[in-house]
């Protein structure tokens, strides 16, 4: 069955930068989109982005696509998102996630990985 | 971007009874060409990653009780829990993808046993 396995808790300092993993199992990993949601603590759901990782591309809110990347290895069927310039607002669970294409170019996210606590303090 | 405000915040349901959640878009996510509402519901655990319930307003993902349903058109979406169980305790947030892939959650409902 599908799993998406994340990396683990990391604290970092302002300023710094992290890059979280996502590493997928048991489908084609070329056949769905990746996409990235995050939650600070006792919040609801932001989300961040996505990546086909079928060519690479990628899209992002205004407000974060400065200082956010996403990538993929397929050879290791691994996404990454990598998020800079780290302020303590920063502090949440992120959260991996398979973008399964519905008809007409609905979407759902039908399976996701365990959360990566990221906490940002001085 | 789209908003979505949910309502209410939190609420409280006897087990067996009906749990209603509204969800409020701030433009239709009604497209005309297929007539298909461009919203899904999700269920949060304490401690767990979200999961799908409802896509296209109605559809229930496969595998989530028929207890769930989803309704509603345009701009005004309900998720009912027709006979609430214990196992139902969580957060439910309403998700809108009619400007995919930029997706937006609604800021949730909770909901516990009375």
């Amino acid at each position: 069955q599908v799993h998406l396995v994340q990396s683990g808790a990391e604290v970092k300092k302002p300023g710094a930068s992290v890059k979280v993993s996502c590493k997928a199992s048991g489908y084609t990993f070329t056949s769905f989109a990746i996409t990235w949601v995050r939650q600070a603590p006792g919040q609801g759901l932001e989300w961040m982005g996505w990546i086909s990782v079928h060519d690479g591309n990628t899209r992002y809110p205004q407000n974060l696509q400065d200082r956010v990347t996403m990538t993929t290895d397929t050879s290791t069927r691994t996404a990454y998102m990598e998020l800079r310039s780290l302020r303590s607002d920063d502090t949440a669970v992120y959260y991996c996630a398979r973008v399964r294409a519905l008809e007409a170019g609905g979407i759902a996210y039908d399976n996701w990985g365990q959360g990566t606590l990221v906490t940002v303090s001085a | 971007d789209i908003v979505l405000t949910q309502s209410p915040d939190s609420l409280a349901v006897s087990l067996g009874e009906r749990a209603t959640i509204h969800c409020k878009s701030s433009q239709s996510v009604l497209h005309s060409s297929n007539n298909k509402n461009y919203l899904g519901w999700y269920q949060q655990k304490p401690g767990q990653p979200p999961k799908v319930l409802i896509y296209w307003a109605s559809a229930r993902e496969s595998g989530v009780p028929d207890r769930f349903s989803g309704s509603g058109s345009g701009t005004d979406f309900t998720l009912t829990i027709s006979s609430l169980q214990a196992e139902d305790v969580a957060v439910y947030y309403c998700q809108q993808y009619y400007d995919t892939p930029r997706v937006t959650f609604g800021g949730g409902t909770k909901v516990e046993i009375k």
